[in-house]
């Protein structure tokens, strides 16, 4: 049973600093993951795609997937209050499309 | 480009009603997918749809849950009998294909009292 775990905090940072949120995986054969958005009573939303050993960067979002570790983790330079949310990381099988959630780890930015 | 559409956006039931959810995924999206959402846990997969084919329902309590996607389409999700363990959110998610990004609608929140 592949499995996905996060600390579902909440993780709190104040306005301005580096947000870092982790996950870890059980299958070793892993091969590429999805970080979504979650903003409470909503759906979730696409932040990043990583697939590849390394980092992924996209405006103040920078993904990290250590393949050997079994972690995958999220950066968030420069936090907002309006990034407060649920951040979702999930295990993505690209031949049968299945999407495998952690719990969800919930971000507090503090002004 | 329209997002994926679900109603009702709530609904309140007693145990043993039955419910029923409606999915319209973007246009084009081949790929359909039913979650079940409770509180404080990520989504998980109850069911994924290729076209109008079921390709993957082995979380799907089969016993009270059903799913069918006509015309490879809209796609209705129901429960009957519900239970108070079905309280959460059922998000329907769609995909170009399969291997792509999954995009989700905003959800159906279901309270089973």
């Amino acid at each position: 049973q592949k499995e996905v775990e996060q600390n579902s905090g909440p993780l709190s940072v104040p306005e301005g600093a580096i947000a870092s949120l982790n996950c870890t995986y059980s299958d070793r054969g892993s091969q590429s993951f999805f970080w979504y958005r979650q903003y409470s009573g909503k759906s979730p939303e696409l932040i990043m795609f990583i697939y590849s050993n390394g980092d992924k960067e996209d405006g103040r979002f920078t993904a990290q997937l250590n393949k050997a570790s079994q972690y995958v983790s999220l950066l968030i330079r420069d936090s907002q209050p309006s990034d407060s949310a649920t951040y979702l990381c999930a295990e993505f099988s690209g031949n049968t499309g299945k999407l495998i959630f952690g719990q969800g780890t919930t971000l507090q930015v503090k002004p | 480009e329209a997002g994926v559409a679900q109603s009702p956006r709530y609904k309140i039931i007693e145990k043993r009603q039955s419910v029923a959810f409606w999915c319209n995924p973007i246009s084009g999206h081949a790929t359909l997918y039913w979650y079940q959402q409770i509180l404080g846990q990520g989504p998980k997969l109850l069911i994924q749809f290729q076209n109008n084919g079921v390709v993957d329902d082995s979380q799907l309590p089969k016993d009270r849950f059903s799913a069918e996607r006509l015309k490879g389409v809209d796609s209705t999700l129901k429960i009957q009998p519900a239970k108070l363990e079905d309280s959460a959110v059922y998000l329907c998610a769609s995909s170009l294909h399969r291997e792509e990004t999954q995009y989700f609608g905003p959800g159906t929140r279901l309270l089973v009292l």
